[in-house]
């Protein structure tokens, strides 16, 4: 089965301008949620998509979007960049997400995409 | 108060031995997750293990076994026989049911350095 796939892999920007990320997630997976990777900050939480609704937010301003499709796939969008929007963005899939009372509902991550805004 | 707290930014350990990374972590939701990821220089999150709260064993998987003591508030990960592939960024990561959803908490990393 194939694993969690982003796209693309690297991206290059400049202040002001925006961006969309892409994620599909593995196959039977309908929960895809978005992280931000920061020397900085660490590993934080954006959001979590599930059929196709929006159905946790983690504390990052408007500019960061996103959205989930009929087939899973997922993409996020950040407009306005600004240069501590550099990071490595990590899309993580599983199996029901939020909706699953089970704790060990695994989430798996994708390769990740690492965004620079000069 | 940290969520989940990594004690040890680096370590280093001989190949061929087992080595112990620290896990803290706090919440008061009592359905909760602790799962334990590989970061390689690459950058993809690897699982590595899974922990429910309510589990009355320690997880294993392969070389890796979890130290878990709730009581304590703790979640070790423990990797026997080191290889020279372990060299990599390790992260304890935790989610409350209840509490956040599926939203995964992280603490802020153990670089683990095997020595040949």
């Amino acid at each position: 089965k194939a694993g969690v796939t982003q796209t693309p892999r690297y991206l290059i920007k400049t202040r002001g301008q925006q961006v969309t990320l892409s994620c599909s997630p593995i196959s039977g997976h309908r929960s895809v949620s978005w992280y931000q990777q920061t020397p900085g900050q660490g590993l934080q939480f954006l959001f979590e998509y599930f059929s196709e609704t929006q159905r946790n937010k983690g504390n990052f301003p408007g500019r960061f979007s996103g959205r989930q499709f009929s087939n899973s796939r997922s993409e996020m969008n950040v407009s306005t960049l600004e240069l501590g929007d550099s990071a490595l963005y990590l899309c993580a899939s599983s199996l029901e997400g939020v909706a699953s009372g089970r704790s060990g509902d695994t989430q798996y991550f994708g390769p990740g995409t690492r965004l620079t805004v000069l | 108060a940290q969520k989940i707290t990594q004690t040890q930014p680096g370590m280093f350990v001989q190949e061929k031995e087992a080595v112990t990374l620290d896990c803290t972590y706090d919440t008061s939701d009592p359905s909760y997750g602790l799962f334990w990821y590989k970061q390689p220089s690459s950058g993809e999150m690897i699982f590595l293990i899974y922990q429910g709260s309510y589990d009355q064993q320690n997880a294993t998987e392969g070389r890796y076994s979890l130290n878990f003591q709730k009581a304590r508030k703790s979640a070790n990960l423990v990797i026997s026989a080191s290889q020279l592939g372990d060299s990599a960024m390790y992260f304890c990561a935790m989610r409350e049911v209840n509490n956040a959803g599926n939203m995964l908490t992280f603490g802020g990393g153990t670089r683990l350095m095997v020595k040949p």
